[in-house]
């Protein structure tokens, strides 16, 4: 079975701040998917990122930075400097190799001004 | 704007009743997934269809039931409903290619609230 955690339930900063989301996954897959999503208080979801699970290459983009590290089973995702729009709910997810997702229960970021 | 279109956006309906939420995938994606979003469940799959076929199925209940159509679009048809299938449903899709792997979009959800 795939499960995903994400420990942390809220976390609230200072603008510009960096902030961690931790995410801890387990699966007996060889093969399988890590998303991150961001669902900002209108709703959507929106993608931020996908990696496989053969690729542990850490990836920038921006402000956004991932570490996935397979030895501890962790996909952990850094927000640099945030920003007030950066307040959101974020979900990290599993998916298997027909990329059904299995969803943590997402960490909701305040940034304050 | 992910690409991926669902309608309606808010839906209010009595228990008992019946509804259908409908789901444009991207352009050229051939997988659509649904998922319901609850305060007390989270975010689950509920279903995937690939090319008209259903191809996984999660914790779906079975007054709830998906095909997707030869133009790709998927409908989710909910039944009986009761007061604890209020939720965001969330449609997704995907395409599976060879060098890069495959992105999960997702739309902007059907709110549903069963009165």
């Amino acid at each position: 079975a795939q499960k995903v955690t994400q420990a942390q339930t809220e976390i609230s900063v200072v603008e510009k701040e960096d902030v961690t989301l931790d995410c801890v996954y387990e699966t007996r897959d060889t093969t399988y998917y890590l998303f991150w999503y961001k669902q900002p208080p209108s709703g959507e979801l929106v993608f931020l990122i996908r990696r496989n699970s053969f690729d542990e290459q850490n990836e920038i983009s921006g402000r956004y930075s991932w570490n996935f590290q397979k030895s501890t089973s962790s996909f952990n995702f850094t927000i640099t400097a945030s920003q007030v729009v950066d307040s959101a709910v974020y979900f990290c997810a599993l998916g298997d190799v027909d990329y059904k997702l299995s969803f943590g229960a997402g960490t909701t970021v305040t940034v304050r001004a | 704007d992910s690409g991926v279109t669902q309608t309606p956006k808010h839906l209010i309906t009595a228990t008992g009743q019946r509804v259908t939420l409908r789901c444009s995938p991207r352009s050229g994606d051939l997988s659509v997934y649904w998922y319901q979003q609850s305060l007390d469940q989270g975010l689950q799959f509920l279903i995937q269809y690939y090319n008209g076929e259903e191809r996984a199925k999660g914790n779906i209940l079975e007054r709830f039931s998906a095909q997707q159509f030869p133009d790709l679009h998927s409908e989710l048809n909910l039944s009986s409903l009761e007061l604890g299938d209020s939720a965001l449903y969330f449609c997704a899709s995907s395409v599976e290619r060879q060098d890069s792997g495959n992105t999960i979009y997702f739309g902007e959800g059907s709110w549903l609230t069963v009165v």
